[in-house]
Parts: C-alpha cells; sequence; structure tokens
C-alpha cells in the first residue's frame, strides 16, 4: 500500500492564483482530514469528510474548499491565494472513528504564497 | 488558554538519558489522548495511545492523570533517533473538529 500521497511536494503562488492539493489513500479510510502546520502552532483542521459526499469545515477553513466524489481521493482547493495562506499542509485519513485509531498522515505539502 | 499546551523545548539531552514531556488540556470532558512523533519536515507519526491505566512501549511510557488534565511521555535511554518533535494530541469526540493537537515539544539528543 502507498498510504496517503499529496502532491505536489512544493509550490511556490502568487497573490490571488488558485490552485489544488491533491490528496489520495489506498486504505479504504472513510474519514479524510486536511491541516495546516504553522510554525509554534499545533496542527491546525481545515476541513474533513466522513465519507464520500460529506465535507464539513473545521476549525480554519476560510479561503478554502474541498470535495470527496470517491473514497480515495480528498483534494484542498485554494480559491485566491493570500500570504497568510504559506504553509504546509498535511492530509490524514483514518479507520473508523478518531477516538482510539491512528491517523495516517501524508508527507506534506509546502506552500509559499508571494 | 490553548485548549491543549506543551513545553515547546527544546529538550536538549545525552544520550541514555531519562526525558519527561508533559501536556495538559483544558476540557474535562477529553476521551481519547496519544502522542505522535514528527521529524525534521516531515509528517506526524503515531507513537503511543494513551490509556488511563497508563502503558508502556519498549523505551516509552505513557500516563494519563485525569484529576489533573495532564498526560506524559517518558522516554528512558534516550537515542540519537529518538531527536524529534512530539506532539500530543487529545480528542473530545469523534469529530475532527474536537480533535486538538498540541504545538509539540522539540527534543535534541546529544551524543
Amino acid at each position: 500500500n502507498a498510504g496517503v500521497t499529496q502532491t505536489p511536494k512544493f509550490q511556490v503562488l502568487k497573490t490571488g492564483q488558485s490552485m489544488t492539493l491533491q490528496c489520495a489513500q489506498d486504505m479504504n479510510h472513510e474519514y479524510m482530514s486536511w491541516y495546516r502546520q504553522d510554525p509554534g502552532m499545533g496542527l491546525r483542521l481545515i476541513h474533513y469528510s466522513v465519507g464520500a459526499g460529506i465535507t464539513d469545515q473545521g476549525e480554519v477553513p476560510n479561503g478554502y474548499n474541498v470535495s470527496r466524489s470517491t473514497t480515495e481521493d480528498f483534494p484542498l482547493r485554494l480559491l485566491s491565494a493570500a500570504p497568510s495562506q504559506t504553509s504546509v499542509y498535511f492530509c490524514a485519513s483514518t479507520a473508523g472513528t478518531l477516538l482510539d485509531n491512528e491517523q495516517f498522515f501524508g508527507p506534506g505539502t509546502r506552500l509559499t504564497v508571494l | 488558554r490553548k485548549e491543549v499546551e506543551q513545553d515547546p523545548g527544546p529538550f536538549n539531552v545525552p544520550e541514555g538519558a531519562t526525558v519527561a514531556f508533559n501536556c495538559t488540556y483544558s476540557n474535562s470532558a477529553s476521551q481519547s489522548f496519544f502522542w505522535y512523533r514528527q521529524d525534521c519536515r516531515k509528517e506526524p507519526k503515531l507513537l503511543m495511545s494513551v490509556y488511563s491505566s497508563g502503558n508502556e512501549d519498549g523505551r516509552f511510557t505513557a500516563q494519563l492523570n485525569r484529576a489533573s488534565q495532564y498526560i506524559s511521555l517518558l522516554i528512558r535511554d534516550s537515542k540519537l533517533s529518538d531527536s524529534a518533535t512530539y506532539l500530543c494530541v487529545v480528542i473530545i469526540s469523534g469529530s475532527a473538529r474536537q480533535l486538538t493537537f498540541g504545538s509539540g515539544t522539540q527534543l535534541t539528543v546529544l551524543p
């Protein structure tokens, strides 16, 4: 199994550009999440999905959209990039409930917005 | 006050030392607790769950103190390869919105 994969690994955008961060998992996990990680702060939840066709907002959803058309894929779209969105983005998936199951993370996308 | 707080460190310890980290949480309804390890510029990976009775995995011991609302991680006989940032995770319910990561404690084990 490849686990959780993310593309691209690195990206530089100009303010106002849009782009999609890709995330895929091959473990048939229902639960998927997007986090951002900034220096000195814990991972913060952007959006999450409990299954295909179901998404919901996390702690910091503004400026981001998600969709979940299949169990495997959970792309994150930046609508109009801003410097405040410079961060490291991690996608994660979990089997079953978060209460007692491991979250598997992708390798991350390092995004810089100029 | 943050929901989950960790001492950011850095903790610099010699090889073979014992080191302990604490993580405090504010919501007494929290149900599940984990320690994750994150190497520099890598993704977090699960180190261990934390159970009410305390649990051990080799050189690592995790404990939960519900009365004082903190969890701890003890690393015995530190190895160079233990150098990483250790993140605590506190979950109130099964929803991702009620899962909180601490900002992490940085550990460097020195030769």
